[in-house]
């Protein structure tokens, strides 16, 4: 399967605990973004990365988010001190450079 | 404001109507212009691309007025997969940011 992959699928943690989250893009694309979505919403947009350099990081919900992306090609999304608030579904979606995304199949997150 | 609206609907029409969904963007920035389909539960998927032109993707076309900043997507003899939520997604320059409505619901009946 060559597209965007996302670990774990679902994750169940408690409230003030870190969480990590993983994207693999397609292989040829440089650009890599982060979405939350909750219900009855669309996707709101979090941070890009243009390879290895985050590009635009300013919409992270708070110092509690934050990613990285080191070689250019995986991306990890960590939540620190997680909130009930924070239970929602993040996506990954990657693009070439003709900025249509294609989104991998998300991380829903619980809060308990 | 927010960037992009959309009419959450639901749209419940029959098999075979036609159906017509607007979106208004409110940054005149914005660059590029996407339908994306979302099933429930899953990830969205692309649709279609919008261009100034107006497209058209057999029974999809798409529409885009800068003037009036709206794009609009038009679905022609509607089939029971067509069920599904309806997300405009416009990208703004600079910042290269995306910014999706909270999409449009449509159920189609048998």
């Amino acid at each position: 399967d060559t597209g965007v992959s996302q670990d774990p699928r679902h994750k169940i943690t408690k409230r003030g605990q870190n969480v990590t989250f993983r994207c693999d893009p397609i292989s040829e694309h440089n650009r890599l973004y982060w979405y939350r979505q909750t219900l009855g919403q669309g996707p709101e947009f979090l941070t890009y990365f243009q390879n290895e350099a985050q590009l635009e990081k300013s919409r992270l919900l708070s110092d509690r988010f934050s990613a990285e992306r080191p070689k250019g090609s995986f991306s990890t999304l960590e939540i620190q001190r997680t909130e009930q608030g924070d239970s929602a579904m993040y996506l990954c979606a990657s693009s070439p450079l003709s900025r249509e995304q294609y989104f991998g199949p998300g991380t829903r997150l619980t809060v308990t | 404001r927010k960037e992009v609206e959309q009419d959450p609907g639901p749209f419940n029409v029959p098999e075979g109507a036609t159906v017509a969904f607007n979106c208004t963007y409110s940054n005149s920035a914005s660059q590029s212009f996407f339908w994306y389909r979302q099933d429930c539960r899953k990830e969205p998927k692309l649709l279609m691309s919008v261009y100034s032109s107006g497209n058209e993707d057999g029974r999809f076309t798409a529409q885009l007025n800068r003037a009036s900043q709206y794009i609009s997507l038009l679905i022609r003899d509607s089939k029971l997969s067509d069920s599904a939520t309806y997300l405009c997604v416009v990208n703004v320059y600079p910042g290269n940011q995306f910014y999706f409505g909270t999409g449009t619901s449509l159920t189609v009946i048998p």
